[in-house]
């Protein structure tokens, strides 16, 4: 069966620090992946989106860079942590049938601090 | 870019009541999507709506598309604890690559 692995479920990370966070699928191959962002009372923002390995498409300008080193993995990542990279971060991927959506990971939820 | 706006922002029903959440594009919806999250998790998957005038149903729960693809409404007939939580409408591109989405709308069922 297909599934999607995303860690640390919690972060709490001082200004400055660096920031790496991991999604994994599995029981499938060749997905388009996601992250997005979710601000505390605010919808979700989708931050990049790859659609192959090493293909990575930045929807928002930021603090931050992803990464898809291998056909299941995204990473999200940041050399300096600032105070508005707070929030809960969620990975997703997508099937190539478009009626089945998008399957999201549990998410983390980051505190900068 | 593509806007989503959803109302209301937030909802307070009692349990057994029937109620209605609104989604309005900016543009011409080629997929719509409607999530459930409770709080602090992932996003569930409702349903999907792609042509115009649309309707699907799941359980209690019955979304529209309207015919010129601009609007959809999540209804939910005699209203569960269960319910609660975060509703979110989510418009694919027209190659389907992205998802972006709504502001989402806030629903506590109270007994």
């Amino acid at each position: 069966s297909q599934t999607i692995h995303q860690w640390p479920a919690t972060l709490v990370q001082p200004v400055g620090s660096p920031l790496s966070l991991e999604c994994t699928v599995e029981g499938t191959s060749n997905p388009n992946l996601y992250w997005y962002r979710q601000a505390a009372g605010r919808g979700l923002q989708l931050l990049f989106y790859s659609v192959g390995i090493g293909q990575i498409s930045s929807e928002v300008p930021q603090n931050l860079s992803a990464s898809r080193p291998q056909d299941r993995q995204f990473i999200l990542s940041s050399k300096k942590l600032l105070l508005s990279d707070s929030g809960f971060y969620l990975c997703a991927w997508k099937t190539g049938v478009m009626s089945y959506g998008y399957t999201f990971g549990s998410g983390t939820r980051l505190t900068v601090v | 870019s593509q806007e989503l706006e959803q109302s209301p922002q937030s909802l307070i029903v009692q349990e057994g009541k029937n109620l209605t959440i609104n989604c309005t594009s900016s543009k011409t919806l080629y997929g719509l999507y409607w999530y459930k999250q409770k709080y602090g998790e992932g996003l569930i998957f409702l349903m999907m709506l792609q042509k115009g005038g649309e309707e699907k149903s799941h359980e209690k729960i019955t979304a529209k598309l309207d015919e010129k693809k601009q609007q959809s409404s999540l209804h939910i007939t005699a209203s569960q604890p269960s319910h609660a939580g975060i509703y979110l409408c989510g418009a694919g591109n027209f190659g389907n690559e992205k998802l972006t989405f709504g502001t989402g709308t806030r629903l506590t069922i109270i007994p």
